[in-house]
């Protein structure tokens, strides 16, 4: 089966606390891994794909194929950081079709 | 580039009623896929059209269906709506749907069923 899994609903943590959001996945095959985010009245948009091995506003994510992960991190959050988060898979049987995860708000607390 | 667009952004429509929603990609992108998007489904995959052709389809009843444009522009129809099809309507288009693709999402149509 096909699946992304985000544990946390909500994730909630001070400025400046380091952060992770958690995401595992099921997929037979070589999965291509997105974090999107959406930030409050604002349309869903990529934050970063795990092929461009790239550093957005400050967060990484690595994919870690043994453990069928790709966890979002960021050492120290802002308060602008706040929004919805959503992991989501894509691949080869899979043209247009993005499977996500149910989404974790965080929250940066001032 | 201007973003993907949706029209309209907010629907309200009695069950068993049908509608018509409508995309358009971002220039130069030749790949639009639909979700839908509730409270407690979350994020669900529709289907995706490519060059006026249905590539890939999602587990979702024969009331939903869609076609797409020789300009890439693409619609969604839902026929004899449920009170269950109250839903955001997502659209996302990409250069040509491959799963490496960056997925860019319009703002969504907001349906509501009474």
């Amino acid at each position: 089966a096909q699946r992304v899994t985000q544990p946390e609903k909500l994730l909630s943590v001070f400025k400046g606390a380091p952060v992770e959001l958690k995401c595992n996945y099921s997929y037979s095959g070589s999965p291509e891994l997105f974090w999107y985010v959406q930030y409050s009245r604002q349309r869903l948009q990529l934050l970063l794909r795990h092929i461009s091995r790239e550093s957005i506003k400050g967060f990484t994510a690595d994919l870690n194929k043994g453990e069928t992960s790709f966890h979002l991190k960021k050492p120290f959050a802002q308060e602008e950081d706040s929004a919805m988060y959503y992991c989501a898979l894509s691949g080869s049987s899979n043209t247009g079709k993005l499977i996500f995860g149910q989404g974790t708000t965080l929250q940066v607390k001032p | 580039k201007a973003g993907v667009t949706q029209t309209p952004r907010y629907l309200i429509k009695t069950r068993g009623q049908q509608v018509t929603l409508s995309c358009s990609p971002i220039s130069g992108h030749r790949s639009v896929s639909w979700y839908q998007q509730t409270p407690g489904q979350g994020l669900q995959f529709l289907f995706e059209y490519f060059s006026e052709t249905q590539r890939n389809k999602g587990n979702f009843p024969g009331r939903f269906s869609g076609r797409q444009f020789s300009n890439s522009r693409s619609e969604m129809n839902v026929s004899t709506l449920e009170l269950g099809d109250s839903a955001l309507y997502l659209c996302a288009s990409s250069l040509v749907g491959d799963p490496r693709d960056t997925q860019y999402f319009g703002p969504g149509t907001r349906l509501t069923v009474l």
